[in-house]
């Protein structure tokens, strides 16, 4: 069972990059059936998806987001990373990190999820 | 850029059957899943590829697809299954999350 932890810090100021990490434990993250990905939810608002990059290396970005947004992995410390440039307090969220695994037909959905960070973009 | 829409709100009493519905253009095409989310949890798998139940979910869980809208239901309905639910569905390079439907039980 992959169990999902992201670290980073709480507290950015305007116009900064936000920086978090996502480490997993429990097993490697080192395969072609998985992407890792990273969804937020601003407070008491919904879930937004950020990003995803599969195993092949390839990157897929909320376009909302594409031009801040960059997304990458090392399978090496099995962890995952989010960077979002500019911020303004419109990207303060609870920021999670997730992995979609493969199912037998093949389609991938997010099953494994981090417990969320609060990231507060503020002076 | 794709939406998905969804009811802000859905009150059921316990036993009763509750139906949260998502509607979007990219159902047509894509398939959908279903995420619980309650206070202060991070999302859970209920339903994938728009009627797989995720290992775990209790049978009372369901989903099926109708043209562009797909539905989650609920049988039996208990206090616990109050939460959040979101849809999601899109391409690979644009994911979207419905807005959530807040599901009450009375």
């Amino acid at each position: 069972q992959l169990q999902l932890q992201e670290s980073g810090p709480g507290l950015v100021k305007p116009s900064e990059t936000l920086s978090l990490t996502c480490t997993v434990s429990g097993g490697s993250i080192s395969s072609s059936s998985y992407y890792w990905g990273w969804i937020r939810q601003p407070p008491g608002k919904g879930l937004e998806w950020i990003g995803s990059i599969y195993y092949s290396g390839s990157t897929y970005y909320n376009p909302s987001l594409k031009s801040r947004v960059t997304i990458s992995v090392d399978t090496s410390k099995n962890q995952f990373s989010l960077k979002l440039s500019s911020v303004t307090a419109a990207d303060t969220a609870v920021y999670y990190c997730a992995i979609r695994s493969r199912s037998m037909t093949g389609y991938f959905h997010f099953d494994y999820w981090g417990q969320g960070t609060l990231v507060t973009v503020s002076s | 850029s794709y939406e998905l829409t969804q009811l802000p709100s859905v009150s059921v009493s316990p036993g009763q059957t509750a139906r949260i519905t998502c509607s979007g253009d990219v159902l047509g095409e894509n398939y959908a899943d279903w995420y619980q989310q309650k206070p202060g949890q991070a999302p859970e798998l209920v339903i994938y590829e728009d009627s797989e139940r995720y290992p775990g979910i209790p049978e009372r869980f369901s989903g099926s697809t109708s043209g562009n809208t797909t539905t989650l239901t609920i049988s039996r309905v208990l206090t616990e299954d109050e939460a959040d639910y979101y849809c999601l569905s899109g391409d690979e390079d644009n994911r979207v999350f419905g807005g959530g439907t807040k599901l009450t039980v009375l």
